[in-house]
């Protein structure tokens, strides 16, 4: 079955706490991307993925790392969350550059308290 | 940059009647958009998408419309049912160099069903 997985479901942590949520597919799609949407604002692209070991910044990177090893892997990396990245977070994948049916995560929940 | 503005942003109609969504975008070069539908705490889901050589798709009750000159886009929803209660996104694909598109997303828009 296609699909996009993440990882954990539901997430509460501290401020400054470092932490990573995974994300993997199965399409051998080379195009993956992070949201995370917040009421009101839909969905905002954190960071994108071309390929392996190709990231760039999307609308709203600051505070997020991500790393892209492998095809299929593409982990989101707080490295000192704060309040305000509590939010609902989707890993996505797609194949021709972004275009075509994107495939979301089940999403993360994440609260930094 | 690119934007795509989403309206309403809620709507409640009565079982059985029509529901239209609409968007507009502001770069021409956009040549992509998807509709998407996010039921409570699930992910969002494709449910139908548009180039922009079509002025018209269709799938059973889901029909999307494309008028690139007026740069706007919109999701018509026949004979709704409790079911198609969600919220719904509309996003526009704007090609950067490189061949890569992003995808630029609506503010979604909240639809209701009452039986």
């Amino acid at each position: 079955e296609a699909q996009v997985t993440q990882n954990p479901r539901y997430l509460i942590t501290v401020t400054g706490k470092k932490l990573t949520v995974t994300c993997s597919q199965n399409m051998n799609h080379e195009y993956m991307s992070w949201y995370r949407q917040d009421p009101g604002l839909g969905l905002r692209q954190i960071y994108y993925s071309m390929n392996v070991e190709v990231t760039d910044k999307g609308d709203v990177p600051e505070g997020y790392k991500v790393s892209r090893k492998e095809k299929r892997n593409f982990p989101l990396i707080l490295e000192s969350p704060s309040p305000n990245q509590t939010s609902l977070y989707f890993c996505a994948s797609s194949s021709g550059g972004g275009t075509g049916g994107a495939f979301f995560g089940q999403g993360t929940r994440l609260t930094v308290v | 940059g690119e934007n795509v503005e989403q309206h309403p942003s809620t709507l409640s109609v009565q079982e059985g009647d029509s529901a239209v969504i609409k968007c507009t975008y502001s770069d021409s070069a956009s040549n992509y958009f998807p509709w998407y539908k996010q039921e409570l705490g699930k992910r969002p889901q494709l449910i139908i998408d548009i180039r922009s050589n079509v002025g018209e798709k269709k799938d059973q009750r889901i029909a999307v419309t494309l008028n690139k000159t007026a740069k706007h886009f919109s999701l018509h929803i026949t004979e709704t049912q409790p079911e198609d209660s969600a919220v719904y996104f509309c996003a526009a694909s704007l090609m950067f160099s490189g061949g890569y598109n992003k995808l630029i997303f609506g503010a979604g828009t909240r639809l209701a069903v009452h039986p």
